[in-house]
């Protein structure tokens, strides 16, 4: 089955830099990949996503870059805010039938003011 | 438009009891997901429905572990008799189907303490 691992699981950050978190998934025909905000108390969110036809997508200071080769994708936040603090999952889903989700293990990004 | 709605919120039983989590997933979504979420870790899937049909369990402990959909909306998950390590949050999602690469979206899920 898909195996995703997920780096780092911490990252503390200064506000206002910016914070990458990478992943890698092991079956190549994964077809999409959400990222997934969780807040304390509170079930995750998806926040970006990208498809496997695309190399990069930007949604304001969040940006996601795939590489189908290499077979990792990574999530860039810009310009970090306090509110930014969460843990962040990334996911990789394979479509068939019907969709199956795996999920990496976390980042806690914490920024710091 | 409501999000999926889960309860109760918390629960803390005793090893060996039984214990039961309801999930009502937002308004014609036909894929439900019931996912487990240890402390410190990703969430993993147990079981998924597409309508009332189930389409995976394969990571389901079967012999504790139970879940129905009846009618292909709300969704009950059981645990009997329930362990220490079965201690962790249970989360439920729910997405379209029909679509290719469908966002879920997730209950706040219930946080069981089996002490």
């Amino acid at each position: 089955g898909e195996n995703v691992e997920q780096h780092p699981s911490t990252l503390s950050v200064q506000e206002g830099d910016s914070a990458v978190i990478k992943c890698t998934y092991s079956d190549s025909a994964s077809n999409y990949f959400p990222w997934y905000k969780q807040e304390l108390g509170k079930g995750p969110q998806l926040i970006i996503d990208i498809r496997s036809n695309v190399g990069e997508k930007k949604d304001q200071r969040i940006a996601v870059t795939l590489n189908k080769t290499a077979k990792h994708f990574s999530l860039h936040i810009t310009e970090t805010q306090p509110e930014d603090s969460a843990v962040y999952f990334c996911a990789a889903v394979l479509s068939g039938g019907y969709q199956k989700v795996t999920f990496g293990t976390g980042t806690k990004l914490q920024v710091i003011p | 438009e409501a999000g999926v709605a889960q309860s109760p919120r918390y629960k803390i039983i005793e090893k060996r009891q039984s214990v039961a989590f309801w999930c009502n997933p937002i308004s014609g979504h036909a894929t439900l997901y019931w996912y487990q979420q240890i402390l410190g870790q990703g969430p993993k899937l147990l079981i998924q429905f597409q309508n009332n049909g189930v389409v995976d369990d394969s990571q389901l402990p079967k012999d504790r572990f139970s879940a129905e959909r009846l009618k292909g909306v709300d969704s009950t998950l059981k645990i009997q008799p329930a362990k220490l390590e079965d201690s962790a949050v249970y989360l439920c999602a729910s997405s379209l189907v029909g679509q290719l690469n469908t966002e879920a979206f997730f209950g706040q899920g219930t946080r069981l303490t089996v002490v």
